[in-house]
């Protein structure tokens, strides 16, 4: 079984500051990990994705993730935030031969000036 | 045009009545899901279908059913609304070839009176 959780509903970060979103993950086969965001009134859109190659993984918008086997952990980050980044996050986790995905409850990022 | 629409993008409705949403979708993938978004609780799976020929229940299938049309058309019915279905739901794909991401479509804001 596979399972999600992601620290913090809520999380206000300055313009220019890093953004941090915390996501930890129990799996009981090799995972796949993703990043989605979904800005208001829209559907997800993949952020970046880990498929069990390189274990730091670059997304769009200037995020990346850092998948961590010894500390169950793919946590989010960006170096600066900007205004559009004001979102809902989630993290997700699938089994590699598992074709559904598990959704953590979702990080709202606040982003302010 | 989107890869994966949905329709109805909004409806309101009333306890009791039938409600069917469809999802549509361009991609070719052969498997296609239900999922329902409520704050605080993420992205729960409702149904999900791995060919034209398969259907599961998710974690929360009650007062729920669907049809698999096609390859391409996946719809979710609700026989008897209630109060506690109103939510954002969600229609979504994927494919062996591209790790179990999921390819989500717009949404349907759905709301029982």
């Amino acid at each position: 079984a596979q399972s999600v959780t992601q620290l913090g509903s809520h999380v206000s970060v300055s313009e220019g500051a890093l953004v941090l979103l915390r996501c930890n993950y129990s799996s009981s086969v090799p995972p796949y990990l993703f990043w989605y965001v979904q800005y208001p009134n829209q559907g997800l859109q993949l952020l970046l994705k880990y498929t069990s190659a390189a274990t730091l993984v670059k997304g769009i918008n200037g995020f990346e993730a850092e998948f961590k086997k010894s500390e169950t952990s793919f946590h989010l980050t960006k170096p600066s935030a900007h205004m559009s980044d004001a979102a809902e996050y989630f993290c997700a986790v699938s089994g590699t031969s598992w074709g559904k995905l598990q959704f953590g409850a979702g990080t709202q990022v606040v982003v302010t000036p | 045009d989107a890869d994966v629409t949905q329709t109805p993008r909004n409806r309101i409705t009333k306890t009791g009545k039938r409600i069917m949403l469809e999802c549509s979708q361009t991609k070719g993938h052969d498997r296609m899901y239900w999922y329902r978004q409520d704050p605080g609780l993420g992205l729960r799976l409702i149904y999900y279908s791995f060919d034209v020929k398969d259907i599961n229940k998710g974690e929360i299938s009650d007062g729920y059913s669907v049809s698999r049309q096609a390859q391409a058309k996946f719809s979710l019915s609700l026989e008897s609304a209630i109060p506690n279905q109103t939510a954002l739901y969600f229609c979504a794909t994927s494919d062996l070839q591209t790790y179990n991401e999921q390819f989500f479509g717009p949404g349907t804001r759905l709301t029982v009176l």
